[in-house]
């Protein structure tokens, strides 16, 4: 079974550039999350959907970042412009519809974003 | 405030050692998640631990849940240099998962 695609792994870009991640999830996967992991600590949350809709993105800085999902499958998160504190492995994870006993998530291998 | 607080935040064993890695949260989620984490590498799912008194194990991990202390534990036995790596518990909670901080582990020969 194939897993959680990401491209590009790695990204370096000068600050107030912008920059762009896509994922595509497991196949049936209706939930797919971005997270940020920052060098040191856990990955935080940065949106959720199910299938195309967002059902939280309420520490997505939205005037930086953007992110949609475009016929409930891929998913693309934008960061535009940069900052130097935006420097860290950008997660997508997928999930079966929340519910299911036993549900976890699967995570991609991540995006590595350096802004200098 | 939701928090999801793990320690110890690093730790070096030799091989053929015992410990135990704690991880304390503070809804009343009864769900509970296991990760590892290789260096450059994503997240791998461990264990799942669905209710109080769950207790799981694979190989030298055994991963136990107690909802009324809202504190999970992943115990290591007789630690092997392979097992050299980040983990990290979540809690899931109002359709979210939340993080702790993880434990970098070090196995030494």
């Amino acid at each position: 079974e194939a897993g959680v695609a990401q491209s590009p792994r790695y990204k370096i870009i000068e600050k107030r550039q912008s920059v762009a991640f896509w994922c595509n999830p497991i196949s049936g996967h209706a939930t797919l999350y971005w997270y940020q992991q920052i060098l040191g600590q856990g990955p935080k949350l940065l949106i959720q959907f199910q299938n195309n809709g967002v059902v939280d993105d309420s520490q997505l800085p939205k005037d930086r970042f953007s992110a949609e999902r475009l016929k409930g499958v891929d998913s693309t998160l934008k960061i535009q412009p940069a900052k130097l504190e935006d420097s860290a492995v950008y997660l997508c994870a997928s999930s079966l519809p929340w519910g299911a006993a036993g549900n976890t998530i699967y995570f991609g291998e991540g995006s590595w974003l350096t802004v200098v | 405030e939701l928090k999801v607080e793990q320690n110890p935040l690093f730790l070096s064993m030799q091989e053929g050692k015992n410990y135990t890695i704690y991880c304390n949260y503070s809804t009343t989620s009864d769900r509970l998640y296991w990760y590892r984490q290789d260096p450059g590498k994503s997240l791998e799912s461990l264990f799942v631990l669905l209710s109080n008194g769950a207790v799981k194990q694979e190989g030298r991990l055994m991963a136990s849940l107690d909802t009324k202390a809202r504190l999970s534990t992943l115990h290591i036995t007789a630690a092997v240099h392979d097992l050299s790596a980040t983990y990290f518990c979540a809690e899931h909670t109002g359709n979210q998962f939340y993080f702790g901080t993880g434990t970098s582990l070090t196995v030494i020969p």
